[in-house]
């Protein structure tokens, strides 16, 4: 049974720095093809992705927040990191990670997010 | 970037009722798109994917359909439990996109 949970803390000052982990269990990050994702959405709005790192260290960010964003992972510990700097009020959302699979026909691999965490609502306020 | 655009953005209707979504890409996307359902205060959660491909566990009441850059979303009998916000998403390249959302309410 895959599960993920995103933990780190909720209320940040602007100019700040996020620190969001995503601990998993029920799958590897070794695995070929598997990655670990962060999703965001800001109260009554639509998801935004932001970043996703594979099974091989491979990283990949939203471009629009790259400058801003780190991904890492802790094989040992079952953990995903997202770091953002200079956080600011518009950044105010609920912050999900989720397990990202891919789905393979005969011709075609699908990517995937078919495991998602309960999502932490992290606050920018002074 | 790929422009995810649904339609409409909400609707009503009543327990029964046959419901169609709709999700448009600003570039064809051949089936990488995905469907999920999010409840309020809770995770979005995949109903379809690579366009028509049922997730394990969801009712066979959903379905999608389409390719390129037309897609839908259809419950065939809306369900009490269907009352949610509907995300389409698309995977053909990155970065990933979602569409602004459908909200089903009920009528």
């Amino acid at each position: 049974q895959i599960t993920l949970k995103e933990s780190g803390l909720t209320l940040v000052k602007p100019t700040q720095t996020l620190t969001l982990t995503c601990t998993f269990s029920g799958f590897s990050l070794t695995t070929t093809g598997v990655g670990v994702g962060w999703i965001r959405q800001p109260p009554g709005k639509a998801l935004e992705w932001l970043a996703l790192i594979y099974w091989n260290d491979d990283k990949t960010y939203s471009p629009s927040l790259k400058n801003r964003l780190t991904i890492t992972k802790d094989t040992s510990k079952n953990q995903v990191v997202l770091t953002m700097t200079n956080m600011d009020p518009v950044d105010t959302a609920t912050y999900y990670c989720a397990h990202r699979e891919t789905y393979c026909s005969s011709t075609d691999c699908y990517p995937l997010f078919d495991y998602w965490g309960q999502g932490t609502l992290v606050t920018v306020s002074s | 970037d790929i422009q995810m655009t649904q339609s409409p953005s909400s609707l009503s209707a009543s327990v029964g009722d046959r419901v169609t979504i709709t999700c448009r890409a600003s570039q064809t996307i051949s089936s990488y798109l995905n469907w999920y359902q999010q409840k309020p205060g809770k995770a979005p959660k995949l109903l379809i994917y690579a366009a028509s491909s049922l997730q394990s566990g969801v009712p066979s009441r959903f379905s999608g359909s389409g390719s390129g850059t037309d897609f839908t979303l259809t419950v065939s009998s809306l369900q009490p439990d269907d009352f949610a916000t509907y995300y389409c998403q698309q995977s053909y390249s990155p970065p990933p996109t979602f569409g602004g959302g459908t909200k089903v309410e009920i009528k």
